[in-house]
């Protein structure tokens, strides 16, 4: 079935570490996001890409890093200078129809730094 | 920037009753969309409705409708006949089709509790 697969779906780590959370697409997308959601509060976008080899900055990107070596792909890395990673995370990419333009989301996954 | 502001945090209502989520949005963008995504205990977030900006025709899908005011720039959402599954968080979002990241603003979302 074609959709966005997240792994793990929880992820503990420990003070200092470097994580990768995994996000693959069989939709043939083009874009892919990631966006972080805190507890009570709404999605804010952490890094996008739009195009193989390529990626940008969104409104929460320090102390995280991506790459988009494949289009299918999108590993977002939470570095250690990311100083509050506890969160849950959201992959979403993106499809371009005849009626306009539609995110979907993946399952999500829980970082919690222990 | 675009802003997108859910003024209730939590809303309650009767199952087979109707509720209306609200949501206004500050653009100064022309052409765009909206849209309602739910978010169930799962934190899966699915797409329940779109509205492009430039039709003026409110947007539909089966029980739950919109009310978009551009002018006003208001978005909200009406939920009729309210069963258990609705209950949820709902999040309001903007997307400015100007912005070829195609990239996703969102409210703080709003509660729904459904009372059987």
């Amino acid at each position: 079935d074609g959709g966005i697969t997240q792994s793990p779906k929880y992820l503990f780590r420990k003070e200092g570490q470097n994580v990768t959370l995994s996000c693959e697409q069989n939709l043939n997308h083009d874009a892919m996001y990631w966006y972080r959601q805190d507890p009570g509060q709404g999605l804010r976008l952490i890094y996008y890409s739009q195009i193989v080899n390529d990626f940008q900055k969104g409104d929460i990107a320090e102390g995280y890093s991506v790459s988009r070596e494949k289009k299918e792909s999108f590993p977002l890395t939470v570095t250690s200078a990311q100083k509050n990673p506890t969160a849950f995370y959201l992959c979403a990419s993106n499809h371009l129809d005849n009626s306009g333009n539609t995110i979907y989301f993946g399952e999500g996954s829980w970082l919690t730094v222990v | 920037a675009q802003t997108v502001t859910q003024s209730q945090p939590e809303m309650s209502v009767q199952e087979a009753e109707t509720v209306t989520l609200s949501c206004t949005y500050d653009t100064s963008e022309s052409d765009y969309y909206l849209f309602w995504y739910k978010q169930p205990p799962s934190r899966q977030m699915i797409l329940v409705i779109r509205q492009e900006a430039y039709k003026q025709q409110n947007a539909t899908e089966n029980r739950f409708s919109v009310n978009f005011q551009k002018a006003a720039k208001s978005f909200s959402l009406k939920i009729s006949d309210s069963q258990l599954g609705d209950a949820a968080m709902y999040f309001c979002a903007h997307q400015n089709t100007m912005d070829s990241s195609y990239k996703l603003i969102f409210g703080s979302g709003t509660r729904l509790l459904v009372r059987p």
